[in-house]
């Protein structure tokens, strides 16, 4: 198993641009979960999903859009980047609700510019 | 919001030496968990300790929970070079899908 993929690895963005940060999980997981990692910071919720077709907001939400139309793909698209959206991004995943352990992807570098 | 605070936010030992950091939390919990992050890497998963645990061994890891006092602690014993990480503790707050609050980390260093 691959577990957790993400892409791009890199990603550096003009203030306005749009783009999608894509992640997939081939362990057959229920919920998924995106996370932004700034300097010094801990992890902070952007969205989460607890089914396909089921998508709610987390911490900071703003500026994200998420879908979850298959069990395995979970993308998270900036709608209009802002210098304040540079960050690492992370994709997570878990099995269901009977765990909150969760599997982590290698993450996403954006530098918005 | 920050649920987990983690202390120190560095720490510097030689190898062999233990290392002990601490996380504290505001609220009550379900489960409290601590990951390890190498450098430009994501989170591993380490262990995982109930609420109504108080202790919870791995390896060489062990691992306390203070409900009491809304804390935990993470000991590595005989620490490597290859523990050097960023530590975080992570809680959540109820059963069935309850999302994770992540503590700013403890950043370890592990000299030979």
């Amino acid at each position: 198993n691959a577990g957790v993929t993400q892409t791009p690895k890199f990603q550096v963005l003009k203030t306005g641009q749009s783009m999608t940060l894509q992640c997939a999980q081939d362990m057959n997981h229920e919920y998924m979960s995106w996370y932004r990692q700034d300097p010094g910071m801990g992890l902070r919720l952007i969205h989460y999903s607890v089914g396909a077709g089921i998508t709610d907001q987390g911490e900071v939400p703003n500026g994200y859009n998420v879908s979850r139309s298959t069990t395995e793909d979970f993308p998270l698209r900036l709608l209009s980047a802002a210098p304040s959206q540079t960050s690492v991004y992370f994709c997570a995943s878990r099995p269901g609700a009977g765990t909150s352990l969760e599997f982590f992807g290698p993450g996403t570098r954006l530098t918005v510019l | 919001s920050q649920q987990g605070e983690e202390d120190p936010q560095a720490l510097s030992i030689q190898e062999g030496e233990n290392a002990t950091m601490n996380c504290s939390y505001k609220t009550s919990i379900n489960n409290l968990q601590w990951y390890r992050q190498n450098s430009g890497r994501g989170l591993v998963h380490l262990i995982l300790i109930r609420s109504n645990e108080r202790e919870k061994h791995s390896g060489r890891l062990r691992v306390t929970l203070d409900t009491s006092k809304k804390s935990s602690s993470l000991l590595i014993t005989a620490s490597r070079a290859a523990d050097t990480a960023s530590y975080f503790c992570a809680t959540d707050a109820k059963s069935g899908y309850s999302t994770l609050t992540f503590g700013k980390g403890t950043m370890l260093l592990v000299s030979p």
